[in-house]
């Protein structure tokens, strides 16, 4: 089946440095992206949706200039953290759409511990 | 994007069949159901998902109303990794292809 690889599983970082994660959608193309926050015991909640070729589309109340997405091929999407700090820290995960209105395939997760 | 209603938690016997409910009861004509489970640390994982028939695969099956304003996923017989939180949504054909997750239902499995 699809596989959406996501590196890195776990990262620490100091404050106010900035962290990329990626995603890679494995044997197949992903022309949407969609990249996802999880604080400890809540529901995932949508940042943004990254289209290959274009600007993201971010999620209101989500600052686009501190969570930057790039999706520059049909196989790989970044998000990097700029100027992290302890607030950001949290799960994140990605996701790809695998066909039309059949499923999504979800990256395994990061979690961004920011000290 | 229409909202669904799940229990916060439910608890299973291994080996037993698991039922669980999903409302939704302002589900529009055009609306897909999806269920995903997300186990402990990891991403979420696609389970099943439907439109106005019951669809069945090799994880679980799932019933859906006859108005579709409800749904049920069934485990048919429980493990001890089935525990995960499951997640029931609702994806409009016509929306931009976005999974807005709701606070899903808490799978405990007893051994």
């Amino acid at each position: 089946g699809a596989v959406v690889s996501q590196h890195p599983s776990r990262v620490i970082c100091k404050s106010g440095t900035s962290v990329k994660i990626e995603c890679r959608s494995l044997d197949f193309q992903a022309t949407t992206m969609f990249w996802y926050r999880q604080f400890p015991k809540q529901s995932l909640m949508l940042m943004a949706t990254s289209n290959e070729g274009s600007k993201a589309t971010y999620e209101q109340g989500v600052e686009k200039d501190k969570f930057l997405i790039n999706h520059a091929s049909l196989t790989l999407s970044t998000l990097t953290v700029t100027s992290a700090h302890p607030e950001d820290s949290s799960f994140y995960i990605c996701s790809a759409r695998t066909y039309p209105n059949y499923g999504y395939t979800f990256g395994s997760g990061t979690r961004l511990t920011v000290v | 994007d229409a909202k669904t209603t799940q229990p916060n938690s439910m608890e299973s016997n291994e080996e037993e069949p698991v039922h669980l409910p999903c409302n939704h009861s302002t589900i529009s004509g055009t609306d897909y159901i999806h269920w995903y489970r997300q186990l402990p640390s990891q991403g979420p994982e696609y389970v099943i998902h439907g439109l106005t028939s019951n669809v069945n695969n090799r994880m679980a099956s799932l019933a859906i109303a006859e108005d579709r304003k409800s749904s049920t996923l069934i485990l048919h017989r429980a493990t001890l990794r089935d525990a995960a939180v499951y997640y029931c949504i609702l994806r409009d054909l016509d929306s931009s292809y976005k999974l807005i997750f709701g606070s899903g239902t808490r799978l405990l499995v007893r051994p």
